[in-house]
């Protein structure tokens, strides 16, 4: 069964600070990883996936195969990117998605 | 360009009534699926849909029912409603990895 874990409810920091949002997964075949964004009162939206190899925001991740982890990370927080970032899993054929129990990320000034 | 609509927002329901909650999008995605979405459990899936007329079970199927009649709609039934339901519910389509939420539907069962 595929899995995806999220070992931080909560990360606080300050602005300007480095971020690192942890994600591990566990998964028999080649998964498909992302990164979703919920901003306060707003729908869930795709913020990153891994086969993209793109920086939305400033941030970027990067899927370690040896580890099994896709970690987000930012090198310079900003105040609006306080928000629940939720990493997700998929199958080759993008059928269903699983996700982690979600970091909640609040940057303070 | 409405893309996916959840209606209604906010229910109130006492245990044991019933109610429909629908998804609709216009984007002519294939498939379409229902998360629930509770604090310290991240998004769970409930049913799913790879097409009109098709569903599936999710993580968390029971209690809840789907119908998938129409491409464009997929709807989602509590048969009796029980207060573990209360949840926000999250509805969702996609093509390929491109998925789409709606702005979901915060369900109270007292």
């Amino acid at each position: 069964a595929q899995r995806v874990t999220q070992p931080e409810k909560l990360l606080s920091v300050f602005k300007g600070a480095p971020v690192e949002l942890k994600c591990n997964y566990s998964y028999s075949g080649s998964p498909e990883l992302f990164w979703y964004v919920q901003y306060s009162r707003q729908r869930l939206q795709l913020l990153l996936r891994h086969i993209s190899r793109e920086s939305i925001k400033g941030f970027t991740a990067d899927l370690n195969k040896g580890e099994t982890s896709f970690h987000l990370k930012k090198p310079f927080a900003q105040e609006e990117d306080s928000a629940m970032y939720y990493c997700a899993l998929s199958d080759s054929g993008y059928s269903t998605l699983t996700f982690g129990k979600g970091t909640m990320l609040l940057v303070s000034p | 360009n409405a893309g996916v609509t959840q209606t209604p927002k906010f229910r109130v329901l006492k245990t044991g009534q019933s109610m429909t909650l629908l998804c609709a999008q216009d984007m002519n995605h294939e498939y379409m699926y229902w998360y629930r979405q509770d604090p310290g459990m991240g998004l769970r899936l409930i049913h799913y849909s790879v097409g009109e007329g098709t569903t599936a079970k999710g993580e968390v199927p029971d209690g809840y029912n789907v119908s998938r009649l129409k491409k464009q709609n997929f709807l989602l039934g509590l048969e009796s409603a029980a207060p573990s339901q209360t949840s926000v519910y999250f509805c969702a389509s996609s093509v390929g990895y491109g998925y789409t939420f709606g702005s979901g539907t915060r369900l109270t069962v007292v």
